[in-house]
């Protein structure tokens, strides 16, 4: 099984800011890799998937980087409505297909 | 619009079984393998099944095979999961995901099992 680990827990940051949020793989899992977006008492919401690549809709401060074991999801310039936890998600090595801790990012 | 929907949760002592439902619209149903993931009070997003287009391809979890069962009916447009032997720590919100292009494109709100005696 591939472990996701979600690097930092926890990222206290101010609107306007930069958030840099990173996701390792136990094992290389190429590119397969995606970054959901989870508000309090909802469902989460697809961010980037194959690493670098925006889901419909998704504004373009969001970015996604990295192959391998490494990916980092980028918020260029934070928005109130960005604090929230981000899970990364992979399926390069599945079933199963496994999940990080997540990074809660708060003001 | 594309929308899924989950039904069906509730409260049910240990040991006890639940059977959940994913009623979808918006999208050709039968084209797309559909998933199950859960999450605990509190914690992350957990993986628990996926089932292929036309229902000929499942896969489970470790932590819930020979327990879970998913299945799906296409000409209802709607996704199950029989959940059998339940433990406590199988309570959760359960979410239902269409797997679009090898990603969880659009999610269900979830339905809640609670499990306690």
């Amino acid at each position: 099984e591939t472990v996701l680990t979600q690097s930092p827990a926890t990222l206290s940051l101010s609107p306007g800011e930069r958030a840099t949020l990173s996701c390792r793989a136990s094992q290389s899992v190429s590119r397969n890799l995606a970054w959901y977006q989870q508000k309090p008492g909802q469902a989460p919401r697809l961010l980037i998937y194959d690493a670098s690549n925006r889901a419909t809709g998704i504004p373009a401060r969001f970015s996604g980087s990295g192959s391998g074991t490494d990916f980092t999801l980028t918020i260029s310039s934070l928005e109130p409505e960005d604090f929230a936890v981000y899970h990364c998600q992979q399926r390069g090595n599945w079933p199963p297909i496994t999940f990080g801790q997540g990074t809660r990012l708060e003001i | 619009e594309v929308q899924l929907l989950e039904s069906g949760g509730g409260f049910v002592q240990p040991g006890g079984s639940l059977k959940i439902s994913c009623a979808a619209s918006g999208f050709t149903f039968s084209d797309y393998a559909l998933t199950w993931v859960r999450q605990a009070p509190g914690k992350g997003l957990d993986w628990v099944s996926l089932i292929s287009g036309s229902g000929g391809s499942t896969y489970y979890a470790d932590s819930v095979k020979g327990r879970f069962t998913i299945s799906r009916d296409n000409s209802k447009n709607t996704l199950y999961l029989q959940i059998n032997s339940l433990r406590v720590e199988d309570t959760a919100v359960y979410y239902c995901a269409k797997w679009g292009d090898y990603y969880m494109d659009v999610w269900g709100k979830g339905t809640t099992v609670t499990v306690s005696s």
